[in-house]
C-alpha cells in the first residue's frame, strides 16, 4: 500500500519568514495530494490540493509543488503569521476509488514566533 | 449546515467495555470514513463507506465495526475496548462527484481513553 513520509516533524519560524514542509510517497498510482491544517482541538481542514497533472499550485500565501518523477511534494507558506501556527498534514490518494481514501503523513507542528 | 458532527467529545472506558462513537453529516455526502490519530503516526484509516449499506476495511480495522444504514450516519463500534485503542477518532465525509470532489470534511473528533 501507499506510504507517505513527512518532514520535519516540528518547524519554528519567525513571523514574516517562509516555511517549507516536504513529503514523499511510494505508490506511483497516487494522483491526488492534499494538505490539511489542524488547529488545536479541531479536526483537519483542507487548505490546498494538487493533482498529478499539475506541477505547482498557488493560493495567496500558500503554494504546493509536485515532482511526480521523484515522488515528492512540498507545501510552501510565505509571509508567515501567528495564525499559521498549527499541525500540517500531507496526504496522497487515488480519488474516486474506495471512497476517496487518503494515506496521511505523520504531521508537522509549525510554530510562528513573534 | 452543521457539517460533520461527532459524539461524544470525550470518553473514558475500562478494558473490555464496548461503546459506539456516533458520526453524522448533513451534506448528503456519499463517502464517509473513520480515522484514528495517534502521536507521531498521523491519521490512519479504520473503516470507510462509499454509500448506505456498503462498508469496507481501511488500514487498521481490527477491534472496530461499522455499519451504514443511512447516508447521514456512520457509527463506529468498539467491541471490547483495549488500552491500544486509546486515541483521538475523527469521522470524515466527502462527496463522490462534482465541485471539490475529493475534499474530506472532518468532524471535531472524539478523544477516547481506555484504562
Amino acid at each position: 500500500g501507499e506510504n507517505v513520509e513527512q518532514h520535519p516533524s516540528t518547524l519554528s519560524v519567525q513571523e514574516g519568514d517562509s516555511a517549507v514542509i516536504k513529503c514523499t510517497y511510494s505508490d506511483s498510482a497516487s494522483n491526488y495530494f492534499p494538505w490539511y491544517k489542524q488547529e488545536l482541538g479541531k479536526g483537519p481542514q483542507l487548505i490546498i490540493d494538487i493533482r498529478s497533472n499539475v506541477g505547482e499550485k498557488k493560493d495567496q500565501r500558500i503554494a504546493v509543488t509536485l515532482n511526480k518523477t521523484a515522488k515528492h511534494f512540498s507545501l510552501h507558506i510565505t509571509e508567515t503569521q501567528p495564525e499559521d501556527s498549527a499541525v500540517y498534514f500531507c496526504a496522497a490518494g487515488r480519488p474516486g476509488g474506495g471512497g476517496n481514501k487518503l494515506t496521511f503523513g505523520t504531521g508537522t507542528q509549525l510554530k510562528v514566533e513573534l | 449546515n452543521a457539517g460533520v458532527t461527532q459524539t461524544p467529545k470525550f470518553q473514558v472506558l475500562k478494558t473490555g467495555q464496548s461503546m459506539t462513537l456516533q458520526c453524522a453529516q448533513d451534506m448528503n455526502h456519499e463517502y464517509m470514513s473513520w480515522y484514528r490519530q495517534d502521536p507521531g503516526m498521523g491519521l490512519r484509516l479504520i473503516h470507510y463507506s462509499v454509500g448506505a449499506g456498503i462498508t469496507d476495511q481501511g488500514e487498521v480495522p481490527n477491534g472496530y465495526n461499522v455499519s451504514r444504514s443511512t447516508t447521514e450516519d456512520f457509527p463506529l463500534r468498539l467491541l471490547s475496548a483495549a488500552p491500544s485503542q486509546t486515541s483521538v477518532y475523527f469521522c470524515a465525509s466527502s462527496p463522490r462527484t462534482s465541485g471539490r470532489p475529493y475534499e474530506q470534511y472532518f468532524g471535531p473528533g472524539t478523544r477516547l481513553t481506555v484504562t
